[in-house]
């Protein structure tokens, strides 16, 4: 079955320091793959998308992930953190071959420390 | 519409008693969700409908709960006997063929 696999629940960093968050997935076909953040009290904002092309993909507030086949993983970065951007972040993959329905990590919260 | 709306935005319920929550899907939208937040945890699939298909109701974690959705337009998330495990906040979000999900602000759903 289809899995999507956040390994890290909390995170920490400080603020300015680089920021990396980790999405495997199980998917015995191309999937496309998406990243999504959860502000406090907040609804899901969509931060970026992979569908096809180049595996390196630039999104909103500065984020980029990069799409590795090989590894099944589309990790999110960014090179410099802002408060703002602690918040919870959930990777979610889907697959035509799935019926194109959306999988969920569990998701990772980011801590930012001053 | 402009967005994923949902409807009530807060709802407080007895236990025992049934609750409905709407969601209005953006305007073409084939595929819609519903999925359920519990304080503090993440999202957690209750229901899959995707055009004329059979939904896929998998995450729907008892027979209290219940979905429909008419047509590519609104559906209706239906709890019976409401208990206070229910308690969460209902996301519905929906989306194109394939595409990402768009979402709804949600119902907060209070069973005292």
């Amino acid at each position: 079955a289809q899995s999507v696999t956040q390994p890290d629940i909390h995170i920490t960093v400080s603020e300015g320091a680089s920021l990396e968050l980790r999405c495997n997935y199980s998917y015995g076909a191309t999937p496309y793959l998406f990243w999504y953040v959860q502000s406090p009290g907040q609804g899901l904002q969509l931060l970026l998308k992979y569908f096809s092309g180049d595996t390196l993909v630039q999104g909103i507030k500065g984020f980029e992930a990069e799409f590795k086949r090989s590894q099944s993983s589309f990790n999110l970065r960014k090179p410099s953190v802002h408060w703002s951007d602690a918040a919870e972040y959930f990777c979610a993959v889907g697959a035509k071959e799935y019926g194109n329905k959306l999988v969920f990590g569990a998701g990772t919260i980011l801590r930012v420390k001053s | 519409g402009a967005g994923v709306s949902q409807s009530p935005s807060n709802k407080v319920t007895e236990k025992g008693k049934d609750v409905e929550l709407r969601c209005d899907p953006i305007s073409g939208h084939t595929a819609l969700y519903w999925y359920r937040q519990r304080l503090g945890q993440g999202l957690e699939f209750l229901i899959y409908f995707q055009g004329n298909s059979a939904p896929d109701k998998s995450g729907l974690p008892s027979d209290r709960f219940s979905a429909e959705r008419t047509g590519e337009s609104v559906s209706t998330l239906t709890i019976q006997r409401t208990q206070q495990e229910d308690s969460a906040v209902y996301l519905c979000a929906s989306s194109w063929d394939f595409g990402e999900a768009f979402f709804g602000q949600g119902t907060r759903l209070t069973v005292v």
